[in-house]
């Protein structure tokens, strides 16, 4: 069972705009969230993340919501830029585990 | 600060030998953690230490994966009698004592495993 979604396996954005990856999951004993970035041939790195306490976090560029009730977070990156091609990752701290949970990520292709 | 760093960068064996990754963390870095990445997949957690001591086993480290850290600097990851099942990358990760668990996870560039 997988208990971090990230439904959509690629998104494409032109250049400027917003990008919006979402993430979906389903323990509610999860209390950190985190969001990596890959590029290829690399490990991942990591971006931004949030307590289960707040409901946003900003940083620069990059954004993070989380609604609790519909157990859902998105990372928002406004404006986009062709560097931020990369797979983004979705990730989940608890429900008694200290390893992280990672959602499959989600190819971003930033079009000129 | 040189980063994490792994080797080999890819291993290529044949079914039913024995393997061996090394994973360097970055210097006083003091937990230190494996994940196993196969494709289209995110990262799947292996196993971690918190200086030598390793706290916390995945179940799908089955009894053929052994982990070690024996003076709490570097990690090695040994699969014995390898299948073609454990083909995937494998990715060390370290982080400070202090800060958050899993917060700001520092990855190595992985080791990529091919089973034949």
């Amino acid at each position: 069972d997988q208990q971090v979604k990230q439904n959509s396996p690629s998104l494409s954005v032109q250049e400027g705009r917003i990008s919006i990856l979402n993430c979906d999951y389903t323990n509610s004993m999860f209390d950190y969230f985190l969001w990596y970035k890959k590029y290829p041939a690399e490990g991942p790195t990591f971006l931004i993340s949030i307590s289960s306490i707040k409901d946003k976090n900003e940083d620069g560029r990059f954004t993070v919501f989380l609604n609790k009730s519909a157990k859902h977070l998105s990372l928002h990156i406004v404006p986009s830029q062709p560097g931020d091609s990369a797979v983004y990752f979705c990730a989940a701290r608890g429900g008694g585990a200290d390893g992280l949970t990672f959602g499959k990520g989600t190819h971003l292709i930033i079009q000129p | 600060d040189t980063g994490v760093s792994q080797n080999p960068r890819h291993k290529i064996t044949k079914r039913g030998q024995n393997v061996t990754f090394r994973c360097d963390p970055i210097s006083e870095h003091n937990r230190l953690y494996w994940y196993r990445q196969t494709l289209g997949q995110g990262p799947e957690f292996l196993t971690y230490f918190q200086n030598e001591a390793q706290l916390e086993k995945s179940r799908l480290l089955s009894d053929r994966f052994s982990a070690e850290r024996p003076k709490g600097s570097f990690s090695t990851l040994e699969i014995q009698r390898t299948e073609q099942g454990d083909s995937a990358m494998y990715l060390c990760a370290s982080s400070k004592l202090g800060g958050h668990p899993n917060e700001k996870l520092f990855f190595g560039s992985g080791t990529q495993l091919s089973v034949l």
